[in-house]
């Protein structure tokens, strides 16, 4: 089935800086990618997502590259900012047998930006 | 969008006992799947919840333990069963309509005593 590799498994940046989160996943059949932040105490929400017929998608700070050929996926954060503290959460979508549609997720990166 | 309903948010519950978690939706939705998230740790796929079939379930999770029901595309339940510490977790709810993003329920914190 679908493996999802996720790193680091913590980040600490400076308020400003840009902050990088990397996944790698194992099913080539997989195709949409979507990252979560996860406040404390709160659900997963949807932050940005990406589909295996683009490259690359941006949305303000947020953005997102994917690298079918390498099987990798990359979240940047620019201009971090003191909110943008969380965990933060990979997925692949799995499409293995009847369990399609469903979410495969990475172990989860714990964000901290400092002011 | 999809406005999810999780119930309870809480509860503490004696070992060996039983609970059910309810999970309603506000519009009907194609797929629906219950996740665990132990403290501090990723979310784990438990089991797909089928309408009108039997639920699918993931390697090390089996229906005896975690009974599932869905009897139509709004509604579904996870119950878990006869329960330990170890059970002691978030169980979140997740919803996907037509293919599109998935959306959580608020997550309900089970503590096992």
């Amino acid at each position: 089935g679908e493996n999802v590799e996720q790193h680091p498994s913590t980040l600490s940046v400076q308020e400003g800086d840009s902050a990088v989160i990397k996944c790698t996943y194992s099913d080539s059949a997989s195709n949409y990618f979507p990252w979560y932040k996860q406040e404390l105490g709160k659900r997963p929400q949807l932050i940005i997502d990406i589909r295996s017929n683009v490259g690359e998608k941006k949305d303000q700070r947020i953005a997102v590259t994917l690298n079918k050929t390498a099987k990798h996926f990359s979240l940047h954060i620019t201009e971090t900012q003191p909110e943008d503290s969380a965990v933060y959460f990979c997925a692949a979508k799995y499409n293995y047998g009847g369990s399609q549609g469903n979410l495969i997720f990475g172990k989860g990166t714990k964000l901290s930006v400092k002011p | 969008s999809a406005v999810i309903s999780q119930k309870p948010s809480r509860d503490i519950c004696q070992r060996g006992t039983s609970l059910t978690i309810q999970c309603q939706v506000d519009s009907q939705v194609t797929m629906m799947f219950w996740y665990r998230q132990q403290p501090g740790q990723s979310l784990t796929l438990i089991a797909t919840a089928n309408q009108g079939s039997e639920a699918t379930y993931e390697s090390g999770f089996v229906i005896d333990k975690f009974p599932i029901s869905r009897p139509n595309l709004t509604f579904s339940t996870l119950t878990v069963s006869n329960m330990s510490p170890e059970d002691s977790s978030i169980y979140l709810c997740s919803v996907v309509k037509e293919n599109t993003e998935a959306f959580f329920g608020q997550g309900t914190r089970l503590t096992v005593v």
